[in-house]
């Protein structure tokens, strides 16, 4: 099974910055399959980016996802207030897919 | 328009088993597979597997093999999820959702079935 590690586990910034999260396989996920969500509190996930780079429908252009192999990140060029919520990564390159523990991203 | 709509919430003894459904609307229920992940309170996500609606094909975390089955019912366009010998670190939030993989992708997730676990 692939391990997930995301870092930090909690960020703190303020609306306006950029944000980079984190996401380490513990060994290559295939064909870069790898996919974030963010989750805000009471809500169900919502997919922001598949195949490591690709934004899903409706996503603001302001998420971006890069990486490939085993590290990968997902950046938020300019914070806005909505953006603050929990993000997840998650790897469907192997049959036992996996999600990383999340990252907290919180208003500083 | 595309929902899914899933079973109330549920009080379970350890031991017990649940099934949890999840109906489809708004699109061709076999055409994308069903996911199924759950959520501790306060914890993170946890995939459990899918199912492929049009041919009952399933494929289960390896933490869940052996307790976990998924079904579904083309008829009604309902996929089920039933997780048996229930623990208290069962209690969770267990969401079904399916993604669209036509051009961009899309998700569409249930509103999620809480079940409790407790003697």
């Amino acid at each position: 099974e692939i391990v997930l590690t995301q870092s930090p586990g909690t960020l703190s910034l303020s609306p306006g910055e950029r944000a980079t999260l984190s996401c380490r396989a513990s060994q290559s996920v295939s064909s870069s399959y790898l996919a974030w969500y963010q989750q805000k509190p009471g809500q169900a996930p919502r997919l922001l980016i598949y195949g490591a780079s690709s934004r899903a429908t409706g996503i603001p252009d302001r998420f971006s996802g890069s990486g490939s192999g085993t590290d990968f990140t997902l950046t938020i060029s300019r914070l806005e207030p909505e953006d603050f919520a929990v993000y997840y990564c998650q790897q469907y390159g192997s049959s036992m897919y996996t999600f990383g523990q999340g990252t907290k991203l919180e208003i500083k | 328009q595309v929902q899914l709509v899933q079973s109330g919430a549920e009080v379970k003894k350890p031991g017990a088993s649940v099934k949890v459904s999840c109906k489809a609307s708004g699109y061709t229920f076999t055409g994308y597979y069903m996911h199924w992940v759950r959520q501790a309170p306060g914890q993170g996500l946890e995939w459990m597997g899918w199912i492929n609606p049009n041919s009952g094909g399933t494929n289960y975390a390896q933490k869940f093999q052996g307790r976990v089955t998924m079904t579904r019912d083309t008829s009604i366009s309902t996929a089920y999820m039933e997780l048996s010998r229930l623990r208290s670190d069962d209690t969770a939030v267990y969401y079904c959702f399916f993604i669209t993989v036509t051009a961009a992708w899309k998700d569409y997730w249930g509103q999620g079935t809480l079940v409790t676990v407790s003697s």
